[in-house]
C-alpha cells in the first residue's frame, strides 16, 4: 500500500521567512510525484509533478525537489497570499491511476 | 466557466437517506475520479474511470456507495443509508492521462452533512 507522510502538520511564517515543508514516501515503484495547493474550502489545485529523484520545478516562490524517499516543498520569502494547506500525493508504476495524497501542511504567513 | 462542475455544493440530510452527488468534468478529459477528504485529512480515493467504464475502486468503499458515469461524461456519486461517518467533502477531479504532467484538475467539492 503506497503511504505518504507529510511534516508538519502545521508551519506558522512571518512574511519573508523561508522554510520547506517535508514529503516523505512510500511506493512499489514511483511513477510521479506531485504538490497541490488547497485553500479551504476548495478543490486541490495542480502545482508541480516530479518523476525522478534529482529533478526540481520552480514556480514563483515554490521550488519542489524529489529524492528516492522524499521530496522537499521549498518556500522562499513567502507572503501571506501562500498561507494554504500544501498536500503531496504519489502515483506508483503499478498499472493503477489511484494518486495517495498526504495529509496535507498548513502554512499560515503571518504579514 | 470550463473547469469541473460539482452539484449540490452542499447537501444536509438525515441518518439513512440517500443522496446524489453530479460531476461535470472538463468536457475533453476521458478520465474522472471520486475522492472524499474529511477536515485535516488529504484527499481519499475512492474510484475512477477511464471514459464510462468503472476501472479501479477503493476497498474503503462500502456497498451502499455506487458511481456511474453512463456516456463517459458527467458522472453521479450514490450514497445509500446515509451514515453520520459518511459527512465529508466530497471531490471530483478530472483528468486527460495521468501519465504526463499528472495534473488532476479538481472542482471545488459537495460537502455532505449527514444528522
Amino acid at each position: 500500500e503506497d503511504q505518504v507522510t507529510q511534516s508538519p502538520e502545521a508551519l506558522r511564517l512571518q512574511e519573508g521567512e523561508s522554510s520547506s515543508l517535508n514529503c516523505s514516501y512510500t511506493v512499489s515503484g514511483l511513477r510521479g510525484l506531485f504538490w497541490y495547493r488547497q485553500d479551504p474550502g476548495k478543490g486541490p489545485e495542480f502545482l508541480f509533478t516530479l518523476y525522478s529523484a534529482g529533478e526540481e520545478k520552480e514556480k514563483e516562490r515554490l521550488k519542489a525537489t524529489l529524492t528516492k524517499k522524499e521530496s522537499f516543498l521549498h518556500i522562499t520569502a513567502p507572503k501571506p497570499e501562500d498561507s494554504a494547506t500544501y498536500l503531496c500525493a504519489v502515483l506508483d508504476s503499478g498499472g493503477y491511476q489511484k494518486v495517495t495524497f498526504g495529509t496535507g501542511t498548513k502554512l499560515q504567513v503571518i504579514p | 466557466d470550463t473547469g469541473v462542475s460539482q452539484n449540490p455544493r452542499h447537501k444536509i440530510t438525515k441518518r439513512g437517506q440517500n443522496v446524489t452527488f453530479r460531476c461535470d468534468p472538463i468536457s475533453e478529459h476521458n478520465r474522472l475520479y471520486w475522492y472524499r477528504q474529511t477536515l485535516g485529512q488529504g484527499p481519499e480515493f475512492l474510484t475512477y474511470f477511464q471514459n464510462e467504464a468503472q476501472l479501479e475502486k477503493s476497498r474503503l468503499l462500502s456497498d451502499r456507495f455506487s458511481a456511474e458515469r453512463p456516456k463517459g461524461s458527467f458522472s453521479t456519486l450514490e450514497i445509500q443509508r446515509t451514515e453520520q461517518g459518511d459527512s465529508a467533502m466530497y471531490l471530483c477531479a478530472s483528468s486527460l492521462a495521468i501519465g504526463n504532467t499528472g495534473e488532476l484538475f479538481f472542482g471545488e467539492g459537495s460537502r455532505l452533512t449527514v444528522l
